[in-house]
């Protein structure tokens, strides 16, 4: 079956543009994720969405990055006024609903702001 | 607040030999440990977990140790094969958190 799907895989954008970055789970995986690692870095936990209750946003570093997953599937996470210190990998995975259950990651989207 | 903490950001190992991967923890609520290996540009698969109920989980050449009163894990690799140069992260996570804490990996090289 296929993985989670993330679009596009690499971004250029210039400072001040909004970006949007997509992410498709694993069909039938009701917990979704985006981390970011920024060079260097580890893996930076960014949002949660599991089912219909209220994400878990306490990982977003500004009031410039906000997220959202319609009809329990696909997941846009975007980037207002982008600034320099965005550029990372932004990573998006999925998994089961059991807190032990492995995530599955997307091969992530490449953040570059000029 | 680095709850996850991996010290080497690097190790190289020669093939067929053992790799040896630490990883060191704060936070006494976590109680279950994933290891994560990234290969360039790809996301990371997950390699291997542990509950804290145990102290050993073993899967075929890799195996995770965890010892709760040090806060500390390891992941062992033997014999170690070129394919396994990769960065490998360490995880953590406090049941019912759904939240996953990763440490800043290490880079592992294996050399023929």
């Amino acid at each position: 079956g296929a993985g989670v799907s993330q679009s596009p895989s690499n971004k250029v954008t210039e400072k001040g543009k909004d970006v949007e970055l997509r992410c498709d789970p694993i069909s039938g995986h009701t917990a979704l994720y985006w981390y970011r690692q920024s060079l260097g870095q580890g893996l930076e936990f960014l949002i949660y969405f599991q089912g219909n209750s209220a994400p878990d946003k306490s990982g977003l570093p500004s009031d410039r990055f906000s997220a959202e997953r319609t009809g329990g599937s696909v997941s846009t996470l975007t980037i207002q006024r982008t600034q320099q210190e965005d550029s990372a990998v932004y990573l998006c995975a999925s998994s089961l609903a059991a807190y032990n259950s492995p995530l599955h990651f997307g091969n992530g989207t490449r953040l570059t702001v000029t | 607040d680095q709850q996850v903490k991996q010290n080497s950001p690097s190790l190289s190992v020669q093939e067929g030999r053992i790799s040896i991967l630490n990883c060191d923890y704060t936070n006494s609520m976590f109680d279950y440990f994933l290891w994560y290996k990234k290969y360039p540009a790809e996301g990371p698969t997950f390699l291997i977990s542990i509950s804290s109920i145990k102290d050993k989980n073993e899967d075929g050449r890799f195996t995770v140790f965890l010892n709760k009163s040090a806060k500390h894990l390891s992941l062992h690799i033997v014999p170690s094969q070129p394919g396994d140069s990769a960065v490998y992260f360490c995880a953590a996570i406090i049941q019912g958190a759904q939240k996953l804490v990763f440490g800043q990996g290490t880079r592992l090289t294996i050399n023929p």
